[in-house]
């Protein structure tokens, strides 16, 4: 049972465009929404994350929304460059380091 | 510094053969976890060692063998694997049992012959 469900499956911008991937969970005891970036043949490294008791983190050029009430939560990425290029994976966890992944999101920025 | 490192960074076996995956952390971290990566799949978790001692096991077949020596050392030990087994092997660690930040380390590309 896939607890995690995210969307698009790929994704294709030019350069300086907002790509957006989208999360949605189903177990509201998830308490930390966190995002990874993984290039190829490398571990997959933290990005951003998010708890349900704010509604919008930005760091740099990345931001995450969050719906609680929709169980949802989003990444946007403000200017994306080339560089950007990678596969992200929404996750969740419920406090006990059992953390569920997304599918993952193979995104493109085109120069 | 929130480095995990993993040894080797690749590894061809055969069937019969019996070799270890190594990680390593010097960041305090007492949770260590062995992840499963296909390709073009997320992360799927192995095992989770807190305070050394194995709390999670996600009915994970006995050809894997995992191994905690001391809180900074995560062994993986592989015998009689099949070559489905063949993935990216990662390694993460996070700072206790309860907290939620996990680091990963750059995986070991395991192929089975």
């Amino acid at each position: 049972q896939q607890q995690v469900k995210q969307s698009p499956q790929s994704l294709i911008v030019q350069k300086g465009g907002i790509p957006i991937i989208n999360c949605a969970y189903e177990n509201t005891a998830f308490d930390y929404f966190p995002w990874y970036q993984q290039f190829p043949g490398k571990g997959p490294a933290l990005l951003i994350a998010i708890r349900p008791d704010v509604s919008e983190k930005k760091e740099g050029r990345f931001t995450i929304s969050f719906n609680k009430s929709a169980k949802q939560f989003s990444l946007h990425i403000m200017d994306s460059q080339p560089g950007d290029s990678a596969t992200y994976f929404c996750a969740a966890s419920k406090g006990n380091n059992d953390m569920r992944f997304g599918a993952g999101t193979r995104l493109t920025v085109k120069p | 510094d929130t480095e995990v490192t993993q040894t080797p960074k690749h590894l061809v076996m055969g069937m019969t053969n019996k070799k270890s995956l190594k990680c390593e952390q010097h960041m305090g971290h007492r949770a260590m976890y062995w992840y499963k990566q296909k390709a073009k799949k997320p992360p799927e978790l192995m095992f989770v060692y807190s305070y050394e001692k194995l709390s999670i096991n996600e009915s994970v077949p006995s050809r894997f063998s995992p191994e905690c020596p001391n809180s900074s050392l995560l062994n993986l030990h592989l015998h009689a694997l099949q070559p489905e087994d063949s993935a990216l092997y990662l390694c993460a660690s996070s700072q206790g049992y309860n907290t939620d930040t996990q680091y990963f380390g750059p995986g070991t590309r395991l192929t089975v012959l």
